[in-house]
């Protein structure tokens, strides 16, 4: 059972426009989410989290957006820069579950110069 | 701060030895640990939770005897994935988290890339 999910697989985007990528999931007990990103043979990086009492979060070109009755969050990335290529994971905790995080498959990013 | 390190990065084994692969929190000391393992594409698998002195939480699903885990001490936690096989060949990440720390945070190790002929 799949509780965090990533229905897009890849995302491509010109540089300097805006990358914006989706994530839902199933559990209504989830309060926190995060968004991590990972280069190739890395491990993932922490980028943003947003917590369930809010609707979002900003931290310089990245906004995580979070639709509690959606179910569903979304990591804005203005302008976008090719740097920016990479595997982004969203994860989220339940308050029982302490530090355990469910993630999600993933959206790899491709920002084109 | 908050750096993780995995050693090995990369290791190529026999089938049907075994392989230890450790997990350290260089500049904090982590209450939790975490190790995942991640095939291609795929999302990270959480497989354990160890912490410090006691005995590590396994996920359904994941065999403890195949996968040994020990939690020394704040800053240093083993996986033995024992009598390697070809299908335990993946990607295998830890975490930590900061001790006292309020978010769910984790620091993730950069991985070992594990190969089993």
């Amino acid at each position: 059972d799949q509780q965090v999910k990533q229905n897009s697989p890849s995302l491509s985007v010109q540089e300097g426009r805006i990358s914006i990528l989706n994530c839902d999931y199933t559990n209504s007990m989830f309060d926190y989410f995060l968004w991590y990103k990972k280069y190739p043979a890395e491990g993932p990086t922490f980028l943003i989290s947003i917590s369930s009492i809010k609707d979002k979060n900003e931290d310089g070109r990245f906004t995580v957006f979070l639709n509690k009755s959606a179910k569903h969050l979304s990591l804005h990335i203005v302008p976008s820069q090719p740097g920016d290529s990479a595997v982004y994971f969203c994860a989220a905790s339940t308050p029982t579950s302490g530090s355990r995080l469910t993630f999600g498959e993933g959206t790899q990013l491709t920002v084109n110069p | 701060g908050a750096v993780v390190s995995q050693h090995p990065s990369w290791v190529i084994c026999k089938s049907g030895t075994s392989v230890k692969i450790e997990c350290r929190s260089l500049d904090f000391q982590a209450t939790t640990m975490f190790w995942y393992r991640q095939f291609p594409k795929q999302s990270l698998m959480l497989m354990a939770t160890s912490n410090e002195g006691s005995k590590a939480t396994y996920e359904q699903g994941v065999e403890k005897d195949k996968f040994l885990i020990n939690h020394a001490s704040l800053t240093l936690s083993t996986l033995t994935v024992t009598s390697a096989h070809p299908e335990d060949s993946s990607f295998y990440i830890c975490s930590a988290t900061l001790a006292g720390g309020f978010t769910d945070t984790q620091y993730f190790g950069p991985g070992t890339r594990l190969t089993v002929l």
